[in-house]
């Protein structure tokens, strides 16, 4: 079952736009979580929150930014995207220590 | 900073025979979780331990969680061609954060 989605699934787009990655939970869960992997690599941790106005940087330096205005929703957005950026971008959310939900993921591609 | 180390980073095997993967962390973890990423796919929870020196089972594959806390290993026996993907370790430290292993991709000859 999809308790926790991400739109788009694909996007396509050029160099310098402004991007936003939505994800949504229904588990009501605090934690949630940014990860960015190339096909078949390790997972990067990019941004991560506890709750409703937390947010902290992850390991791996994004120029992305995020936002957590309520619990459910957890918007990643790069203000100006560039080729780098091409990559799968996975959120995911938990309870305390508890097992991560993953939603389906955003193949990003910036021409 | 903490980290998790997995090994192998590949694996490749004949189907029918067993696949071990292992994750080392350089501090002692509350608890370790296993997931599973197929091709193409988002990473599936598959077990958590939380004991020291913990084992667990699920059909053909094996969980264990060291006396230490700091490490941790998957054993898959008789592989199929639908144990395939990426299989990664993530374990928590004592500040509540959450540090993925590298991974083991896992593929399998028919």
């Amino acid at each position: 079952e999809a308790d926790i989605y991400q739109t788009p699934r694909y996007l396509v787009i050029g160099t310098g736009k402004k991007i936003t990655l939505e994800c949504s939970q229904t588990m009501g869960h605090d934690k949630m979580y940014w990860y960015q992997q190339d096909p078949g690599m390790e997972l990067h941790l990019i941004h991560y929150s506890y709750g409703v106005n937390s947010t902290e940087k992850g390991d791996l330096s994004s120029e992305s930014t995020v936002s957590r205005i309520r619990t459910e929703h957890f918007p990643l957005t790069l203000e100006s995207a560039r080729p780098s950026h091409t990559s799968q971008y996975l959120c995911a959310s938990s309870e305390h220590r508890g097992p991560q939900h993953f939603g389906d993921g955003t193949r990003l591609s910036i021409l | 900073g903490q980290q998790v180390m997995q090994i192998p980073q590949y694996q490749h095997v004949q189907e029918g025979e067993d696949f071990t993967t292992y994750c080392n962390s350089s501090t002692t973890l509350s608890n370790i979780q296993w997931y599973k990423q197929r091709p193409g796919g988002h990473p599936v929870f598959l077990i958590q331990l939380v004991k020291s020196g913990e084992v667990k089972k699920q059909k053909r594959l094996t969980f264990q969680f060291g006396e230490a806390k700091k490490n941790s290993s998957l054993h898959i026996t008789a592989t199929q061609t639908t144990d395939v993907g990426t299989y990664f370790c993530a374990g928590y430290s004592s500040a509540s954060k959450i540090i993925f292993g590298s991974g083991t991709r896992l593929s399998i000859r028919p």
